[in-house]
């Protein structure tokens, strides 16, 4: 079955400085990756996705993510970060084994508190 | 594009009441999801639908609640006989494709006391 891991529950960052939000995965097949990003009683914003193809994917916001398949890990990071990203960040996994639905499975994801 | 819209956003019922939530996805997005979603945890699978055909159930799904999904346009969730444990946030998510993300809708908020 597959799997997210979200190890850190909220990661701390001065303005300014970059910052990495960790994700490890597990699945049986070829792996979908996707973050999301969620506001306050909101729904969830998607940030980029990893489908194939180069490793370094670049997505909204100036948010990058690195996919590392000897490590199963989908690193999101940012080279300077901003007290507007302070919110909650969901890694995700699709695993393309040909089940019937290949859903989407969310980490607990991590809160991440930029410190002006 | 008008995005996935939600009603209710917010829902406040007494236990035992039933209540229903709806979800209008993004017309041309063929696949639909619902997802639940409780403090500090990620959002967790509830069912899924392939046009008006329900494909697949959590086990977290008990026989309280049923989701339809009439002509594979709107999508309705009803628990029913509520529980204080079923408070939580129920999102829907629709999609065109596995390539493409899932677009969320703002929730709605459930609140059984």
């Amino acid at each position: 079955a597959q799997s997210v891991a979200q190890p850190e529950d909220q990661v701390n960052v001065a303005e300014g400085n970059p910052l990495t939000v960790k994700c490890t995965y597990s699945v049986s097949g070829n792996p979908y990756l996707f973050w999301y990003v969620q506001y306050p009683n909101r729904g969830l914003q998607f940030l980029l996705k990893y489908i194939t193809g180069d490793n370094l994917v670049k997505g909204s916001y100036g948010f990058e993510a690195e996919f590392n398949k000897s490590q199963t890990s989908f690193h999101l990071k940012k080279p300077s970060a901003l007290v507007s990203d302070s919110a909650l960040y969901f890694c995700a996994v699709r695993d393309m084994d040909g089940g019937a639905t290949n859903k989407l499975i969310f980490g607990t994801g991590t809160l991440l508190a930029v410190q002006p | 594009d008008t995005g996935v819209s939600q009603n209710p956003r917010h829902k406040i019922t007494k236990r035992g009441q039933n209540v229903t939530f709806r979800c209008d996805p993004i017309s041309e997005h063929n696949r639909l999801y619902w997802y639940r979603q409780t403090l500090g945890q990620g959002p967790e699978f509830l069912t899924y639908f392939q046009n008006e055909a329900q494909l697949e159930k959590s086990r977290l799904l008990s026989d309280r609640f049923s989701a339809e999904r009439p002509k594979g346009s709107f999508s309705t969730l009803e628990i029913q006989r509520t529980e204080q444990g079923d408070s939580a946030m129920y999102l829907c998510a629709s999609e065109g494709s596995y390539n493409s993300p899932l677009h969320f809708g703002n929730g709605t908020r459930l609140t059984v006391t």
